[in-house]
């Protein structure tokens, strides 16, 4: 089994401001990481897949970098609508596994 | 667009069965990908359950491996979910999600259906 494990599990900021999200797991997995936005009461929903490849329709401001164990996920110019948890998943090998999210609140 | 669907009882007895199924719309089963389950304690993480094929080939998170059932239904677009022998732990958001794993451009789970709440309690 793959352990992910995201830093920081809490992150306060203002809109504007730059966040960055940290995904490491505990072996390689080359670039099979998603990463997910969740909002509550809602189901995730596909940011980044292939570490650093944008999925269609999400803003520019998000992007990915990483590759092997060690994994970001950037927020360039925070917005209102980013306020949410943020989870990565790897996909490389069985069985699929998440970290234990992110959660990204107004400070 | 692809939407999926779950359904079924929101509340299961302990030691019962909990049984959901994921109805597809926008794309049929049957031209491809892995379709598959994943939930979520209420306040807590995401755990993948397991996924299955058109064909019927299954896998499935070895945690769970032992009362785990996922069955497809290609007539009705539907791919259905078994967990046996539940107990409080049990209790979650139940998501259905296709599993882009083995296709040409893998990319995790997209899309998700909206996900339902099951409650294990007597």
């Amino acid at each position: 089994v793959i352990w992910m494990t995201q830093s920081p599990s809490l992150l306060s900021a203002s809109t504007g401001d730059r966040v960055t999200i940290s995904c490491r797991m505990s072996q390689g997995i080359s670039s099979y990481l998603a990463w997910y936005q969740q909002k509550p009461g809602k189901a995730p929903e596909l940011l980044i897949y292939a570490a650093s490849t944008l999925q269609s329709g999400v803003p520019s401001r998000f992007s990915g970098s990483g590759s092997g164990t060690d994994f970001t996920l950037t927020i360039s110019c925070l917005q209102s609508e980013d306020f949410a948890t943020y989870y990565c998943q790897q996909y490389y090998s069985f069985p699929f596994t998440f970290g234990p999210g992110t959660k990204v609140d107004i400070k | 667009q692809v939407q999926l669907q779950e359904s079924g009882p929101g509340l299961v007895k302990p030691s019962e069965t909990l049984s959901l199924t994921c109805t597809v719309s926008g794309y049929s089963i049957s031209s491809g990908y892995y379709w598959g389950w994943i939930r979520q304690p209420p306040g807590k993480g995401l755990e993948w359950i397991g996924s299955i094929y058109h064909s019927g080939s299954t896998y499935y998170n070895p945690s769970l491996k032992s009362r785990v059932t996922i069955s497809v239904d290609t007539s009705k677009n539907q791919f259905s979910l078994k967990l046996s022998s539940v107990t409080a732990a049990d209790t979650a958001v139940y998501y259905c999600a296709r599993d882009t794993k083995f296709s040409l451009d893998p990319r995790g789970f997209d899309p998700w259906g909206q996900g339902t709440l099951v409650t294990v309690s007597s």
